[in-house]
């Protein structure tokens, strides 16, 4: 099957410093990808559309300007959390789709202190 | 609007016993669905997808699905639950003309009693 990426697995940072998070399908090219948030014992919480080669799409409540999104090419989405305070902390996921199939990435932990 | 039930977000069953983890959904034409499984810290894994095929879906792990159209139910089952299977699973729905939007349920962590 089809396989995304996402890299790092974990990260530890400061309040106030900026992250970014890669995904990348390494077998197929998408021209979305999706980024979701979770929090523990909840389920995933649908943030934004990336599209690559124009804006991403954000949901209702998830700030832009704080989740900055590039889809750099077909194979890559970058999710930045910017100024990042320890509210941000969780659990990350993207996925991109393949057919009527989507493929999740392994997820990125993130700790703010 | 879509959305998806998941009944019971904690399920606890005996080791070797059937495992029945509930889902419904809400769309006025029959929407793709799955479900996927959780381990912790990890992405979620496809168990098994209803494409509008057979209403009757086999996945891994022994795992299948019924579609139920009358009902709006794609519950996921299982014979004999294995410790292996404590989990956290999710259906999720996704719509046709949605351009592979996926909804998912609230999620159903599996406890497998020893």
């Amino acid at each position: 099957g089809a396989v995304v990426s996402q890299h790092p697995s974990r990260v530890i940072c400061k309040s106030g410093t900026s992250v970014k998070i890669e995904c990348r399908s390494l077998d197929f090219q998408a021209t979305t990808m999706f980024w979701y948030r979770q929090f523990p014992k909840q389920s995933l919480m649908l943030m934004a559309t990336s599209n690559e080669g124009s804006k991403a799409t954000y949901e209702q409540g998830v700030e832009k300007d704080k989740f900055l999104i590039n889809h750099a090419s077909l194979t890559l989405s970058t999710l930045t959390v910017t100024s990042a305070h320890p509210e941000d902390s969780s659990f990350y996921i993207c996925s991109a789709p393949l057919g009527r199939e989507q493929f999740f990435g392994p997820g990125t932990r993130l700790t703010v202190l | 609007a879509q959305s998806v039930t998941q009944l019971g977000s904690h399920v606890s069953v005996s080791e070797g016993a059937l495992v029945l983890l509930r889902c419904n959904y809400s769309s006025s034409v029959p929407p793709y669905l799955f479900w996927y499984v959780q381990y912790p810290n990890q992405g979620l894994q496809l168990l098994l997808k209803y494409t509008s095929a057979a209403t009757l879906v086999k996945g891994i792990n022994g795992f299948e699905a019924e579609f139920k159209k009358s009902e709006t139910s794609f519950h996921l089952t299982k014979p004999s639950a294995h410790m292996s299977d404590a989990a956290e699973y999710f259906c999720a729905v996704s719509p046709p003309n949605t351009g592979n939007q996926f909804y998912f349920g609230t999620g159903t962590s599996l406890t497998v009693i020893p």
